[in-house]
């Protein structure tokens, strides 16, 4: 089982819809939760951390989170064709902040004008 | 505020060689990781420094190895280039300091390209 896990799409969605990208995590120690966004040939872009059950919302951006289930969900309201890009899930390594990530493969994500 | 950077942005090399990796952690920050990404897949970690010291390390041979400078930048060396080597280098730095899990959030910088031939 892969530590970390996403669906590596592609999603594709129409413009003004909400997208829902999913990953899930096998470390229960883990505390640390990240959503970075990588544009084709760019670097990873950190868009949002969550540390605490429930969700977090940053504009257009939520991250929800459920650490009993093991499973860090972003959803994107309103997309836009900007919002085309994968989306990378991380989550820090054992317990405490160890500051090792471990990176899903990264969702495909395709908004459509 | 500068952010991470990294230098060179591309680089060629041939089977058998060595190459060093520069990059400039983010203002006030004090701790940089090295990842590898492949085409297609996620970063890996490589290791992290802090305080000039390898704080933690990944799945990877000592073939590849690092240094912290006292003004928190960093290299990353690899020796005997293989052809699985190619990927793009990422480095992301952090602040070590504090007890909330934030100082986990890593900034990366834009990545160095490795081509091994």
């Amino acid at each position: 089982q892969k530590e970390v896990e996403q669906n590596s799409g592609p999603l594709s969605v129409p413009e003004g819809a909400i997208a829902s990208l999913n990953c899930t995590y096998s470390d229960r120690g883990s505390q640390s939760f990240f959503w970075y966004r990588q544009y084709s040939g760019k670097s990873p872009e950190l868009i949002m951390s969550i540390y605490s059950n429930g969700d977090k919302e940053d504009g257009r951006f939520t991250a929800q989170l459920n650490k009993a289930s093991q499973y860090v969900s972003l959803l994107i309201r309103d997309s836009q064709p900007s919002d085309s890009a994968t989306y990378l899930c991380a989550v820090n390594s054992g317990s405490g902040n160890t500051g090792k990530l471990i990176f899903g493969q990264g969702t495909t994500l395709q908004v459509k004008p | 505020d500068a952010g991470v950077t990294q230098s060179p942005t591309h680089l060629i090399k041939t089977r058998g060689q060595q190459v060093t990796l520069r990059c400039s952690p983010k203002s006030g920050h004090d701790t940089v990781s090295w990842y590898q990404q492949a085409l297609g897949q996620g970063p890996q970690f490589i290791f992290q420094y802090y305080e000039e010291e390898e704080r933690q390390r990944g799945n990877f041979p000592d073939r590849f190895s690092g240094h912290q400078f006292p003004n928190y930048s960093s290299e990353l060396n690899v020796n005997a280039l293989l052809l699985g080597d190619s990927a793009l280098y990422l480095c992301a730095s952090s602040l070590a300091s504090g007890i909330h899990p934030s100082y986990n959030e890593q900034f990366f910088g834009p990545g160095t390209r490795l081509t091994v031939l």
